[in-house]
């Protein structure tokens, strides 16, 4: 079975600092997709951004953007220029193959506090 | 992206009766709905899967006569929360995606349900 490990629980950055959200997962799959979701108080789920396991290429999503290891099975976000409404909690998620009937596995979260 | 509404937001009801609990995608055909369970301060749990115009694949723990799931068109599912308990209590999501145009789940805004 596949697990999602996020192995901090809370994070905290200073407003316009960078901060690194890390994940790791574990799979037999070779074809897969990992995706960061954000929580915010009103607890609405957003897609931060999303990687294909086969793309090489790390993606971007303006300010953020993740350090995709596949060998290594870790996949960490990174927030630039963090800003107060990126306060939030920040799910890691796995995904087998493309077909966006199978279903999400979610690491158990991490809190990020944005401070002046 | 798509829009998933949920009805209601916030409903509290007395322990032993049912509540219903509506997921509609506004504008997409939902081919698979999921629903979820979120503890205060803990991730998502998947409680089952849902195709249109089939049963419900429920996970495991899950009591499929207590969480009833109907997903009779492609832009409706419904949970129904059957003689509810003070146990029962929780925010409930629900996602939705489509084999078509977009390769992600959609989530709703959730449901908080207070059983007294």
């Amino acid at each position: 079975a596949q697990t999602v490990t996020q192995s901090q629980p809370e994070m905290s950055v200073q407003e316009a600092e960078t901060v690194t959200l890390s994940c790791t997962y574990d799979t037999s799959e070779s074809d897969y997709y990992l995706f960061w979701y954000k929580q915010p108080p009103s607890r609405q789920m957003i897609l931060v951004i999303r990687q294909e396991a086969y793309k090489q290429q790390n993606a971007t999503e303006n300010r953020f953007s993740v350090n995709f290891q596949k060998a290594a099975k870790s996949f960490s976000l990174k927030i630039s220029d963090s800003q107060l409404g990126d306060a939030a909690m920040y799910f890691c998620a796995y995904r087998p193959g493309p077909d966006t009937a199978s279903k999400l596995t979610f690491g158990t979260g991490t809190r990020l506090q944005v401070t002046l | 992206g798509a829009v998933v509404s949920q009805h209601p937001s916030w409903v509290i009801c007395k322990s032993g009766t049912s509540v219903k609990i509506e997921c509609r995608s506004l504008d997409f055909q939902a081919t698979t709905m999921f629903w979820y369970r979120q503890f205060p301060k803990q991730s998502l749990m998947l409680m089952a899967t849902s195709n249109e115009g089939s049963k419900a694949t429920y996970e495991q723990g899950v009591e499929k006569d207590k969480f009833l799931i109907n997903h009779a068109s492609l832009t409706l599912s419904t949970l129904t929360v059957t003689s509810a308990h003070p146990e029962d209590s929780s925010f409930y999501i629900c996602s939705a995606s489509t084999t078509s145009g977009y390769n992600e789940q959609f989530f709703g805004p959730g449901t908080r349900l207070t059983v007294l």
